[in-house]
């Protein structure tokens, strides 16, 4: 059974710090790894997709890569804004179901 | 705009009542899924669908049921609701590409059951 862990919970910045958000899986036989971001009470927002032949992702501030082998992705957000605040959650796709860790959620202190 | 959408938003019922959550989306996808959400457990898979005539259980689908009624529509019934299905519910689609799976969300329903 794959499990995907988010460490840390929470996280509190001052803005303008970068972040960096983790993820583990232990099933190495993904298909594509997935970032979510979701607000309070609210649907998820798809925030990047990586296949699993990709190292990394990019979109404007945001930077994912993939280390399929070590079964690890992180989540780097550049120059964080209040904006920024939310939960994100990192899932994985292999068989026929995405797999998500708990999230991590971030406050971005102005 | 192509989308996911779930009726209704808000849901508040009592225990045994039979409650139907309904999704239907735009983006003329042929896979779809109902997800719940606990706080600190992630989302966790109910049922799924590839097409209309195929329907699987996913990893928590005792006390629920789902039908296909159409490739745009895919509804979730709890046949007597109990206190702990009170959680967050989504649904979502995807379309495969190869090994492209990317799922899409939609705004979810939040149900209570007293």
């Amino acid at each position: 059974k794959q499990e995907v862990t988010q460490i840390p919970a929470a996280l509190s910045v001052p803005e303008g710090e970068n972040l960096v958000l983790n993820c583990s899986f232990t099933d190495s036989a993904i298909y594509n790894l997935q970032w979510f971001r979701q607000d309070p009470g609210k649907g998820l927002t798809s925030l990047l997709l990586i296949q699993s032949s990709q190292r990394e992702q990019t979109s404007g501030r945001l930077n994912a890569s993939l280390d399929k082998s070590s079964g690890r992705s992180t989540l780097y957000i550049a120059a964080s804004q209040p904006g920024d605040s939310a939960t994100y959650l990192c899932a994985v796709f292999n068989d026929y179901k995405l797999s998500f860790g708990a999230g991590t959620t971030v406050t971005v202190r102005a | 705009d192509a989308d996911v959408t779930q009726t209704p938003r808000n849901r508040i019922t009592k225990t045994g009542k039979r409650i139907m959550l309904e999704c239907s989306q735009t983006k003329g996808h042929d896979r779809m899924y109902w997800y719940r959400q606990d706080p600190g457990l992630g989302l966790r898979l109910i049922y799924y669908s590839f097409d209309v005539k195929d329907i699987n259980k996913g990893e928590i689908s005792d006390g629920y049921s789902v039908s296909r009624q159409a490739q745009a529509k895919f509804s979730l019934s709890l046949e007597s609701a109990i206190p702990n299905q009170t959680a967050l519910y989504f649904c979502a689609t995807s379309r495969v590409a190869g090994t492209r799976n990317e799922q899409f969300f939609g705004p979810g329903t939040r149900l209570t059951v007293l």
